[in-house]
């Protein structure tokens, strides 16, 4: 079985840089599955950020960042905003028992 | 613009069944793939399972809820639904409904429903 290990938490000041990290572990489908990013609002659903570990859905602002490598994937904010605090998770597909996993989630505070 | 709406009790007793139905505006239910995902109380997400339809359904289930879950879809009304028998307290949750383009696609779930809230409760 598969797992997505993301940090608790991480915090920025207005205008830095945070990177969120996730890792696959348990089984190698991080080489070949592709990882998206979903972004929570205090009490809203989430919402789609990033799509096929690198691409913004339109309406999504060029600050958020996805990259991928291996078994590792990480989510770039820059210029950090106070409206950007939200939890943040990743998701991909485990091929092996064919289900959808997401990580534990990252909240982002703004300092 | 597809939009999705979850309904059902807010309130179910333990041992007795959830049952839940999204749906779906704006768009068809063929060609799509449809989840439902929960959130219990300051915790992270949960996928629960999926059915896809076109032209015939094909589901999924997270192995974890497999034995007590079933979705199922409902073309004529363009809606899905979500039974989960024997709940218990761990059941409760923010239940989502939310759609994408198949089991391990390049495009995510793209579009969520608001979420339902769900407590299982004597």
């Amino acid at each position: 079985q598969s797992v997505l290990t993301q940090p608790p938490s991480v915090s920025g000041a207005p205008g830095q840089r945070v990177t969120i990290s996730c890792t696959w572990s348990g089984s190698n489908i991080g080489a070949t599955s592709d990882l998206h990013w979903y972004q929570q609002l205090p009490g809203a659903a989430p919402k789609l950020l990033i799509y096929g570990n690198t691409n913004r859905p339109s309406g999504v602002p060029d600050r958020f960042f996805g990259s991928k490598s291996g078994t590792s994937a990480s989510l770039a904010i820059t210029g950090l905003q106070a409206e950007d605090e939200a939890d943040y998770y990743c998701q991909s597909y485990d091929s092996g028992l064919s289900a959808w996993v997401f990580g534990g989630g990252t909240k982002l505070t703004v300092l | 613009q597809v939009q999705l709406q979850e309904s059902g009790p807010g309130l179910v007793k333990p041992s007795e069944t959830l049952s839940l139905t999204c749906s779906v505006s704006g768009g068809s239910i063929s060609g799509f793939y449809w989840n439902w995902i929960r959130q219990p109380p300051g915790k992270g997400l949960e996928w629960i399972g999926y059915i896809g339809y076109s032209g015939r359904a094909t589901n999924n289930y997270n192995p974890s809820l497999k034995s007590r879950v079933t979705i199922s879809v409902d073309t004529s009304k363009n809606q899905f639904s979500l039974r989960l028998n024997s709940v218990t307290a761990a059941d409760t949750a923010v239940y989502f409904c939310a759609r994408d383009r198949g089991p391990g696609n390049y495009y995510g779930m793209d579009v969520w429903g608001q979420g339902t809230t769900v407590t299982v409760s004597s």
